[in-house]
């Protein structure tokens, strides 16, 4: 069966240093991957999705970026953290396009 | 603006009621998708529903999808405290919008509800 990892869970980080999330997938190949923001428990916000390794594409311009070094490998990158970067991240797969994805349990970012 | 809206914000209700929540979406769409998520955790998907679809129903769930509206709605029945949770509608763009709108999700901002045994 399909497995989706996603680490650390929680996140502690001052303004201004780097970061990297990780998610990789198990089961499956070639997954279209997604990395989601939602704040205050409430609505997704789309950042980056990914149909194959190497293709990134952005949603909201801002200081994050994304990569897919592997096909089943998604990693979410800052150079330099801003307070606004808090919140909850979650990283989704789907087997095709719009079919249902699946999330992973997130990483809780605060910036202080 | 999102695409997604659901109605009620928030929803409180006793274990037996059913609950029942609702979602509209401004674009045409292939299908709509239900989400549930605890607190704290990732979304799990629940339930999707086809454009040429009305109802759908799995175990104590029942969506129904009208497209004239462009609205659908979320039945849970016999609830249980185990249901509390916020539960999101999702969709995707039609399969011919063409360019990067092609196979994402737009959520709602999700309805709260509260399930007291």
């Amino acid at each position: 069966s399909q497995t989706i990892h996603q680490w650390p869970a929680t996140l502690v980080q001052p303004v201004g240093s780097p970061l990297s999330l990780e998610c990789t997938v198990e089961g499956t190949s070639n997954p279209n991957l997604y990395w989601y923001r939602q704040a205050a428990g409430r609505g997704l916000q789309l950042l980056f999705y990914s149909v194959g390794i190497g293709q990134i594409s952005s949603e909201v311009p801002q200081n994050l970026s994304a990569s897919r070094p592997q096909d089943r490998q998604f990693i979410l990158s800052s150079k330099k953290l801003l307070l606004s970067d808090s919140g909850f991240y979650l990283c989704a797969w789907s087997v095709f396009k719009d079919q249902p994805q699946h999330f992973g349990d997130g990483t809780r970012l605060s910036i202080l | 603006s999102q695409q997604g809206e659901e109605d009620p914000q928030a929803l409180s209700i006793q274990e037996g009621e059913n609950a029942t929540m609702n979602c509209s979406y401004k674009t045409s769409i292939n299908n709509l998708q239900w989400y549930r998520q605890n607190s704290g955790r990732g979304l799990v998907h629940l339930i999707l529903i086809r454009s040429n679809e009305r109802e759908k129903h799995s175990g104590r769930l029942r969506v129904t999808l009208d497209t004239s509206k462009k609205s659908s709605s979320l039945l849970i029945t016999a609830s249980r405290a185990a249901d509390t949770a916020s539960y999101f509608c999702a969709t995707p763009p039609r399969a011919n919008a063409g360019g990067t709108s092609y196979g994402k999700l737009t959520f709602g901002q999700g309805t709260i509800l509260t399930v007291h045994p």
